[in-house]
C-alpha cells in the first residue's frame, strides 16, 4: 500500500531556532498533503493543507509565519517551525489522500518535536 | 460544521471482553465518510475503515465489526474477544468529500482502550 514517510521520527531543539520536517509519499503523488498537530493525550488538530505549487491553507488559529509550510514537488512537503518554543513541542503528522475514489488518507509515523 | 464526539475518554476490559467503542458525528454535507484509526503508544496512526454515507451496511473484518446509523448520526466500533495487543487509543474520523476525493479529517478526542490480561 501507499507509504509516507516523515524526516525526522524525532527531534530536539532549543527555544528560538527553527526546526524542519519532511514529509514524503514514497509510491505515489500527492498534490495535497495535510498537517496535523498532536498534544499529549489529546486528539489530532489540522494545522494546514499543503497545496503542491501553491499556497498553503491554515486553519483558523494557527500562525502562517510561524508554521512555513511548503510544497515544492508532488513528493515532498515541509513544515518548519519557525522561533520555535516550548509551546510547540508536540507530535507532528502528515498526511496525504489516495488517488481516485478511495479517500484513504495515508499517514507518516509522526515527528515528535520537544523544544526545551 | 464537522464535529466528531467519542464520548467515552477511557475505557479498560479483561481480555476476551468485547468492547464498543462510540462514535457520533455531525455534518451538514449529504456525502461524507467515515473513519475508525488505531493509535498504539509507537504514534503511528494504523487505518482500520473508511464508510461512506451512502453504504449503511455494517462490516465485519476478523474481531472488529462497525455499526453504521445515519438515524442517530454513529459509527460505532466493536472489538469482540479483545486481546492485549488491541490496547491503543481509537480515533473515529470524519471528512467531506463533495468530489470523491480525499479531504481533511475532523477527528474526535480518541478513546484509550486497554486490555488487561
Amino acid at each position: 500500500g501507499a507509504v509516507v514517510s516523515q524526516h525526522p521520527s524525532w527531534v530536539i531543539c532549543k527555544s528560538g531556532t527553527s526546526v524542519k520536517i519532511e514529509c514524503r509519499s514514497l509510491d505515489f503523488q500527492a498534490t495535497t498533503m495535510f498537517w496535523y498537530r498532536q498534544f499529549p493525550k489529546q486528539s489530532l488538530m489540522l494545522m494546514a493543507t499543503s497545496n503542491e505549487g501553491s499556497k498553503a491553507t491554515y486553519e483558523q488559529g494557527v500562525e502562517k509565519d510561524k508554521f512555513l509550510i511548503n510544497h515544492a514537488s508532488l513528493t515532498l512537503s515541509t513544515l518548519t517551525v519557525t522561533s520555535a518554543h516550548p509551546e510547540d513541542s508536540s507530535f507532528y503528522i502528515c498526511s496525504a489522500p489516495g488517488a481516485g475514489h478511495l479517500t484513504e488518507q495515508y499517514f507518516g509515523p509522526g515527528t515528535r518535536l520537544t523544544v526545551t | 460544521a464537522q464535529k466528531v464526539t467519542q464520548a467515552q475518554t477511557e475505557i479498560s476490559v479483561v481480555e476476551k471482553e468485547d468492547v464498543t467503542l462510540d462514535c457520533v458525528y455531525e455534518t451538514r454535507d449529504t456525502t461524507y465518510y467515515l473513519f475508525w484509526y488505531k493509535q498504539p503508544p509507537s504514534g503511528e496512526l494504523v487505518f482500520l475503515i473508511r464508510r461512506n454515507s451512502f453504504d449503511e451496511q455494517n462490516e465485519i473484518s476478523g474481531r472488529y465489526s462497525w455499526n453504521f446509523q445515519k438515524s442517530t448520526s454513529s459509527f460505532n466500533f466493536t472489538i469482540t474477544a479483545s486481546q492485549v495487543v488491541d490496547s491503543a487509543v481509537y480515533f473515529c474520523a470524519l471528512s467531506e468529500a463533495p468530489q470523491g476525493g480525499s479531504e481533511k479529517l475532523v477527528f474526535g478526542k480518541g478513546t484509550k482502550l486497554t486490555v488487561n490480561p
